[in-house]
């Protein structure tokens, strides 16, 4: 059974940094891109970002690029994403999804990050 | 900036039929886009329905489709019961590693 299991989410100061996990299990993690992808509290989903397998190409979602650092480990079987400059809209629940024919195909259960002072 | 518009709210009969759509704001949906559809239901994660244009993720009841319909993607909900009570979302593929979501469809059946 494919599971994905976030952590590091927590109340951050704006400004601050923060970073997230998310562990897998249950499948080849090595040979799947990954995503992160978020939730304003009351608000839709929104893409953030994008690794392939190997980790060789990252993209992002414009309102994260040049803050956000996604990045991942085969060996732990794991996907980070580095959190900078946090800002009050970065304010979500974030959810590690598996990529599958360019869809997000396996959900984790989401990490809630809270940027305020 | 692409925008991706879908109906914020639609009601539907239990045992009715319902089609949400997904439309770009300059240009067609098509295949090429990789539409693909989402329920989720308040404080869960989401769950995938459809991916792909038309292929059911696994688990997925078959009353619950994806199409083209003019130049837009849909989901087609056949005989809806009172669990499709969510809300829906549709994602894009734009190319180049970027992905863009649709503002969701709150379902109500009643």
């Amino acid at each position: 059974e494919v599971q994905l299991v976030e952590s590091g989410g927590g109340l951050v100061q704006p400004g601050g940094s923060l970073r997230l996990s998310c562990a897998a299990s249950g499948f080849t993690f090595s040979i799947y891109s990954m995503h992160w992808v978020r939730q304003a509290p009351g608000k839709g989903l929104v893409w953030v970002s994008h690794i392939n397998n190997g980790g060789t190409t990252t993209t992002y979602a414009d309102s994260v690029k040049g803050r956000f650092t996604i990045s991942r480990d085969d060996a732990r079987n794991t996907l980070y994403l580095q959190m900078n400059s946090l800002r009050a809209e970065d304010t979500a629940v974030y959810y590690c999804t598996r990529d599958r024919a360019y869809t997000f195909d396996s959900w984790g259960q989401g990490a809630l990050v809270t940027v305020s002072s | 900036q692409t925008v991706v518009t879908q109906e914020p709210s639609f009601s539907v009969s239990p045992g009715g039929t319902v089609t949400l759509t997904c439309a770009l704001s300059s240009g067609s949906v098509s295949t090429t886009y990789y539409p693909s559809w989402y329920q989720q239901t308040p404080g869960q994660a989401p769950r995938t329905l459809i991916y792909s244009t038309n292929t059911r993720s696994s688990g997925v009841p078959d009353r619950f489709s994806g199409s083209i319909l003019g130049n837009k993607a849909a989901l087609t909900i056949t005989g809806a019961q009172a669990d499709d009570e969510s809300d829906y979302y549709c994602v894009l593929y734009m190319g180049s590693g970027d992905w863009v979501f649709g503002g969701g469809t709150k379902l109500t059946v009643l």
